[in-house]
């Protein structure tokens, strides 16, 4: 079955810098590929999401790349803010089958 | 409406309760799912209906029991559970294997 590696688990930044957390996946059928936001006492927040026929979505100061030939892809959110603290979960599907998701990295940003 | 309500928000039940979780979407998806989620971890599939069918089972012990009424309900009956069964349980839909939406879960904890 599917498995998605995440990294980094925990990751510290200054209000304004750039972060990145990279998810790797084990099974090439998958397609779909959702970032989410979880922040403490709530369910998940999708915040994008990118199939495999697309290399690069932005919507904001969120994007994600996926390189396909590699089963890798990335979230990176610019011009952090204090609010962007949170737990962020890559997670991959194929067809419709359910989302497995990463272990979690848990983004914390100091002002 | 895009939103998935999950009742009750939090639930303490006995190891001898029967008890029912409630999840409920009006975005027209035709799959539903349970997730469980335990501390500081990633949410875990228990369940998948698929056109108000059962789909898929995580092998799940018997003690949860899914239920889908209706296109738009989804319950999660719960009986002898044990102290380890407490958890966020998450509620999602999505249609045709993207966009799943998350609910903000149900908070149980089993004494």
């Amino acid at each position: 079955g599917e498995n998605v590696e995440q990294h980094p688990s925990t990751l510290s930044v200054q209000e304004g810098d750039s972060a990145v957390i990279k998810c790797t996946y084990s099974d090439s059928a998958s397609n779909y590929f959702p970032w989410y936001k979880q922040e403490l006492g709530k369910g998940p927040q999708l915040i994008i999401d990118i199939r495999s026929n697309v290399g690069e979505k932005k919507d904001q100061r969120i994007a994600v790349t996926l390189n396909k030939t590699a089963k890798h892809f990335s979230l990176h959110i610019t011009e952090t803010q204090p609010e962007d603290s949170a737990v962020y979960f890559c997670a991959a599907s194929w067809g419709r089958t359910a989302l497995i998701f990463g272990k979690g990295t848990t983004l914390s940003v100091s002002s | 409406d895009t939103e998935v309500t999950q009742t009750p928000k939090h639930l303490v039940m006995g190891m001898t309760n029967k008890k029912s979780l409630k999840c409920e979407q009006h975005m027209g998806h035709r799959a539903m799912y349970w997730y469980k989620q335990k501390a500081k971890k990633p949410p875990e599939l228990m369940f998948v209906y698929s056109y108000e069918k059962l789909s898929i089972n995580e092998s799940v012990p018997s003690r949860f029991s899914p239920e889908c009424p209706n296109s738009s309900l989804l319950n999660l009956h719960l009986h002898a559970l044990q102290p380890e069964d407490s958890a966020l349980y998450l509620c999602a839909s999505s249609q045709e294997g993207e966009g799943y939406t998350f609910g903000s879960g149900t908070r149980l904890t089993v004494v």
